[in-house]
């Protein structure tokens, strides 16, 4: 099946310092990534919708400026958290697009100290 | 707005017993509806996806149903194995939609 990858798995950061995660499909090409975020004992929350080439599209309620996400490749989307705070501590899932199947990575752990 | 609710949020029970768990939607407009295995700490793994016009799929010990109609969908996991262990989430994809709406999740234990 197809393989989603995301680097790093876990970071930790200072308060105040961004953070770039790297989602990449490695054996296929996606024109649509999803960014999600899920809390602990919680289901996944999609952020944002990431297409290759053009603007991201954001949920109600995710600042876009505070999470960028660039596409700039069918087979690599980056999700950058800009001054993290403890609360965006969290976990965050990619996902690429191949017809209507979704394809997950393996996660990311932000811990903001 | 679609919303995706899985009952139970929290399941127990031995080891070698048969189980179900349950999974509703409110828009039956649906696409497919797909079913994802989570260890802890770790990411997503697709279990099975049933299309619109299927009624079910199996996988080994697994068998995800759909009742499109009436909003249900059910994971049967025969004879449990303390592997099984895990939290299980139901999304569905809307018609027309390219986001999955995702339920809360039932976390699973399968005691040896």
């Amino acid at each position: 099946g197809a393989v989603v990858s995301q680097h790093p798995s876990r970071v930790i950061c200072k308060s105040g310092t961004s953070v770039k995660i790297e989602c990449r499909s490695l054996d296929f090409q996606a024109t649509t990534m999803f960014w999600y975020r899920q809390f602990p004992k919680q289901s996944l929350m999609l952020m944002a919708t990431s297409n290759e080439g053009s603007k991201a599209t954001y949920e109600q309620g995710v600042e876009k400026d505070k999470f960028l996400i660039n596409h700039a490749s069918l087979t690599l989307s980056t999700l950058t958290v800009t001054s993290a705070h403890p609360e965006d501590s969290s976990f965050y899932i990619c996902s690429g697009g191949v017809s209507d199947t979704q394809y997950f990575g393996p996660g990311t752990r932000l811990t903001v100290l | 707005k679609q919303e995706v609710t899985q009952i139970p949020a929290a399941l127990s029970v031995p080891e070698g017993e048969n189980l179900v768990l349950n999974c509703s939607f409110t828009d039956s407009a649906i696409y497919n509806l797909q079913w994802f295995r989570q260890d802890p700490g770790k990411g997503l793994t697709s279990l099975l996806l049933i299309q619109s016009s299927q009624r079910e799929q199996t996988s080994g010990r697994l068998n995800a149903s759909l009742d499109k109609s009436s909003g249900r969908s059910t994971l049967y996991i025969a004879a449990s194995q303390p592997g099984d262990s895990a939290t299980y989430l139901c999304a569905v994809l809307g018609q027309g939609a390219q986001k999955l709406v995702f339920g809360q999740g039932t976390r699973l234990t399968i005691n040896p």
